[in-house]
Formats: C-alpha cells, structure tokens, sequence
C-alpha cells in the first residue's frame, strides 16, 4: 500500500540553526514526492518536487531536500532557519495510473525561537 | 491569473443544512481535488476530477457530491451537514499529468463550521 510518514509531528528549531525534517514514504513503483509548505491560515505552497535525476533537489526560500531510495525517504533540509520560516510542512507522495493522486503525509509543525 | 479561488471563505452552518462550497481555476488545469484538513490528520482527499465530466471518489467521499460540467468549477456539495464535516476545506489544480510531475495549485481554503 502507499504511504507517507513524516515522523515528527512538531520540531522546534532556534532562529540560525540548521534544519532536517523526515519523510518516509512506501511505494511499488517509482516515486514522485513533493513538500509543500502551509504558513498559518493559508493554503498550501509548493516547495520542491523529485521525479528523477539528481537525488538532491533545490527549492524555494533556501529548501533542499534529498531523495534516498534505499531508505525509501525524502528529507527536508535549510541550512539555517529563519523566523518566517514557522509553518506546517507536508511531505507528498504521487500515485500514478488511472487513479492517480497525491497521498499526504500528516504534517510537521515547525515552531523557530528567536 | 486568480489561481483558485473559493467562497466562501468562511461558513457556518446547522446541522442538516446543505450547501455548496465553490471552486474555480483561470490556468485551464484539467485536474481538480478538494482535501479536508482537521488537526492531527493532515489532508484528507474526498473528491478528485481529471477533466470536465469526469469526478471520482477520494478517501473520504460520504456526505459530499461534485460533479465538473467545465474545466474551470469543481464544486463540492454538502448534502445534509453534519458536526464531523466541521474542517478546512481545500481545493486544488494542476494540468493533470499522468506522471504528476506538475505543481498542485491551492486554494486559500474554506472554514466550515456545522452546530
């Protein structure tokens, strides 16, 4: 079956500091992931997407992740964070074939102390 | 553009009480979805379209309807509201590809409240 696991519901990080949030996903084929990003009280915003190539993928507002498909994950990095950055993050899994969707993983909240 | 819009933005309603949440996209996207969002449960998919008259089920389709006569409206249907329906709902677009290597767009999302 497939699946996203984000294992940490919520990471406090102070402001500077370096960040990795986990994602891990199960699926039979290959995998298209996504992280999206939710700042509170709006909808959702596309970070960084895979679908193949380089297994290091930059995105926007400094994010990069990293694609392991040994481990079956795609971890979120930001070498240093900033304030703005406190948001919910959601990593996502593409379902190809006729009934084709994106399956979520339920979110890490990011919390950022001055 | 507008990207997707939806309205109303906020709603409250009475248990029983229909209505219907609008959705709409200017990108010509062929692919719509509507996602509930309740605290500890991430996005739920309930609804999903991959072009105009067609629509199917998605994890949590009970209770609501869609149907999609154009390309640019999804909207999503509340039958006979329910206090469990009280959430955030989203809807979604992108173009559609088979691969998904495409971005999905949001809307900025509808706060429901059933009493």
């Amino acid at each position: 079956a497939q699946s996203v696991t984000q294992p940490d519901i919520h990471i406090t990080v102070s402001e500077g500091a370096s960040l990795e949030l986990r994602c891990n996903y199960s699926y039979g084929a290959t995998p298209y992931l996504f992280w999206y990003v939710q700042s509170p009280g709006q909808g959702l915003q596309l970070l960084l997407k895979y679908f193949s190539g380089d297994t290091l993928v930059q995105g926007i507002k400094g994010f990069e992740a990293e694609f392991k498909r040994s481990q079956s994950s795609f971890n979120l990095r930001k070498p240093s964070v900033h304030w703005s950055d406190a948001a919910e993050y959601f990593c996502a899994l593409w379902v190809t074939g006729n009934n084709r969707k994106l399956i979520w993983g339920l979110g890490t909240s990011l919390a950022v102390n001055p | 553009n507008a990207g997707v819009t939806q309205t109303p933005k906020f709603q409250v309603l009475k248990t029983g009480q229909s209505m219907t949440l609008q959705c709409a996209q200017d990108m010509n996207h062929e692919y719509m979805s509507w996602y509930r969002q309740d605290p500890g449960m991430g996005l739920r998919l309930i609804h999903y379209s991959v072009g105009a008259g067609i629509t199917d089920q998605g994890e949590v389709p009970n209770g609501y309807n869609v149907s999609r006569s154009t390309t640019e409206d999804f909207p999503l249907r509340l039958l006979s509201a329910a206090p469990s329906q009280t959430s955030v709902y989203f809807c979604a677009s992108s173009s559609g590809s088979l691969l998904g290597t495409d971005t999905q767009y949001f809307g900025p999302g509808t706060r429901l409240t059933v009493l």
